[in-house]
C-alpha cells in the first residue's frame, strides 16, 4: 500500500516556540492532505484540508494564524504550531488522498506526531 | 449533519470471548463510505475495513466479522475468539462520497485480559 510519512515523530518544546510538522506522501502524488488532531483518549478531530497550490481550509473554531499549513509539492505538506502553549499538546496526524479510479480516492495515514509543549 | 456514535466507550473481555463493538451513523447522503480503524498504543491507524454504502454484505476476515445494516443505520464489528494483541482502540468512521473527509466515532477501547 501507499506510505505516508510523518516527520518528526515527537517533539517536546518550549512554550511559545513554533513547531513544523512534515507530511509526506512517500510514493504517490497527493493533490490533498488532511491534518487531524487527537487529544489523549479522545477521538480524532479534522483541523483542516490542505490543497495544493492554494490555501488551506480551515475546520470551524481552528484557527488559522495558530495552525499554518503549506501544501508547496504534490509530496508535502506542512503544519506549524505558531507559539506553542501546553494547551497544543496533542497527537497530530495527518493523511493524504490518492486519486483512485472508478471515482473512488484511497486515503492513507501518517503515523502521528507527538507534541508536547512544556 | 454526519455523525458517528459508538456509545461503549471502553470494554474488557477475557481472552478467546466473542466482542461486538457498536457503530451508529447518521447522513443524509445517499452514497457514503463506512470504515474501522484500529489505533494501537502505537498511535498509527491501521485500517481494517472499508464498505460502500450500496454494500450491504457482511464480510469476514478471519477473526474478524463486520454487519452493515443500513436500515438501522449500524456498522458493527465483532472480534471472535479475541487475543490480547487486539487490545486497542477501534474507530469507526464515515466518509461521504462529494468530499473526501472522514468523520469519526470517538472511539471504543478494548482490553483483552489474559
Amino acid at each position: 500500500g501507499a506510505v505516508v510519512s510523518q516527520h518528526p515523530s515527537r517533539v517536546i518544546c518550549k512554550s511559545g516556540t513554533s513547531v513544523k510538522i512534515e507530511c509526506r506522501s512517500l510514493d504517490f502524488q497527493a493533490t490533498t492532505m488532511f491534518w487531524y488532531r487527537q487529544f489523549p483518549k479522545q477521538s480524532l478531530m479534522l483541523m483542516a484540508t490542505s490543497n495544493e497550490g492554494s490555501k488551506a481550509t480551515y475546520e470551524q473554531g481552528v484557527e488559522k494564524d495558530k495552525f499554518l499549513i503549506n501544501h508547496a509539492s504534490l509530496t508535502l505538506s506542512t503544519l506549524t504550531v505558531t507559539s506553542a502553549h501546553p494547551e497544543d499538546s496533542s497527537f497530530y496526524i495527518c493523511s493524504a488522498i490518492r486519486a483512485g479510479t472508478g471515482g473512488w480516492n484511497e486515503q492513507f495515514f501518517g503515523p502521528g506526531t507527538r507534541l508536547t509543549v512544556l | 449533519a454526519q455523525k458517528v456514535t459508538q456509545a461503549q466507550t471502553e470494554i474488557s473481555v477475557v481472552e478467546k470471548e466473542d466482542v461486538t463493538l457498536d457503530c451508529v451513523y447518521e447522513t443524509r447522503d445517499t452514497t457514503y463510505y463506512l470504515f474501522w480503524y484500529k489505533q494501537p498504543p502505537s498511535g498509527e491507524l491501521v485500517f481494517l475495513i472499508r464498505r460502500n454504502s450500496f454494500d450491504e454484505q457482511n464480510e469476514i476476515s478471519g477473526r474478524y466479522s463486520w454487519n452493515f445494516q443500513k436500515s438501522t443505520s449500524s456498522f458493527n464489528f465483532t472480534i471472535t475468539a479475541s487475543q490480547v494483541v487486539d487490545s486497542a482502540v477501534y474507530f469507526c468512521a464515515l466518509r461521504l462520497n462529494r468530499d473526501d473527509k472522514i468523520i469519526f466515532g470517538k472511539g471504543t477501547r478494548l482490553h483483552i485480559l489474559p
